[in-house]
């Protein structure tokens, strides 16, 4: 089984920082990655697919990268309706998909 | 709009059985991908099971052989049939549409784009 390994498992940064998480998989999987983010009592929803494609919709200070086993996800700016916890998916090894453990988002 | 309402989540004794639903509407469930994906309480996403549109189904090893996804193609609607039910299967069920596009042979994946709300299940004597 591929497994995701995120870090940090959690974060605080201020208003206008520049936030990077980063998430490694325990082989190669192309650019077989997902990000999502999930607000407190909510759904998940998809932010990046295939590593770096921005979902339609999603502001642009959002951003991702990366591929073979390592992978890193950007906000540019944090604004404060960012709180939230994000996650890394990957989907290399269909149709069982794996999630990252999380990256829970504090403002400093 | 497109939407996913699940339902039938509730509290259950350990070994009891539960089935939730999941109603779409604005989409063909039938023509997708359909996920389920659980959170157990202050923990991460977890995949559960998959239906594909040709309907091959998978499991998570946690969950092989007492649950079962199915949809109802009328209804427009998604399942998930827990069985044998342990405390361990406490969570937050969501069901996910995992947007694909077909090509020929090809299949390309893009990630779970709709999301229902969530229902609970907690598994307690």
């Amino acid at each position: 089984d591929i497994q995701m390994t995120q870090s940090p498992s959690s974060l605080s940064a201020s208003v206008g920082d520049r936030v990077t998480i980063t998430c490694q998989a325990s082989q190669d999987i192309s650019n077989y990655l997902n990000w999502y983010q999930q607000k407190p009592g909510k759904a998940p929803k998809l932010l990046i697919y295939d590593a770096s494609n921005l979902e339609t919709g999603v502001p642009s200070r959002f951003s991702g990268s990366g591929s073979g086993t390592d992978f890193t996800f950007t906000i540019s700016s944090l604004q404060p309706e960012d709180i939230a916890t994000y996650y890394c998916q990957q989907y290399d090894n269909l149709p069982l998909y794996t999630f990252g453990q999380g990256t829970k988002l504090e403002i400093k | 709009e497109v939407q996913l309402v699940e339902s039938g989540g509730g509290l259950v004794q350990p070994g009891g059985s539960l089935r939730l639903s999941c109603a779409a509407s604005g989409f063909t469930v039938s023509s997708n991908y359909m996920s389920w994906v659980r959170q157990a309480p202050g923990k991460g996403l977890e995949w559960v099971s998959v239906i594909y549109s040709g309907g091959s189904t998978y499991y998570a090893d946690s969950v092989k052989g007492r649950f079962t996804i199915s949809r109802h193609n009328s209804k427009n609607t998604l399942y998930l049939q827990m069985n044998s039910l342990r405390a361990e299967d406490t969570a937050v069920y969501y069901c996910a549409r995992d947007n694909i596009a077909v090509a020929g042979r090809e299949t390309y994946y893009y990630g779970m784009d709709v999301w229902g709300q969530g229902t609970t299940v907690t598994v307690s004597s």
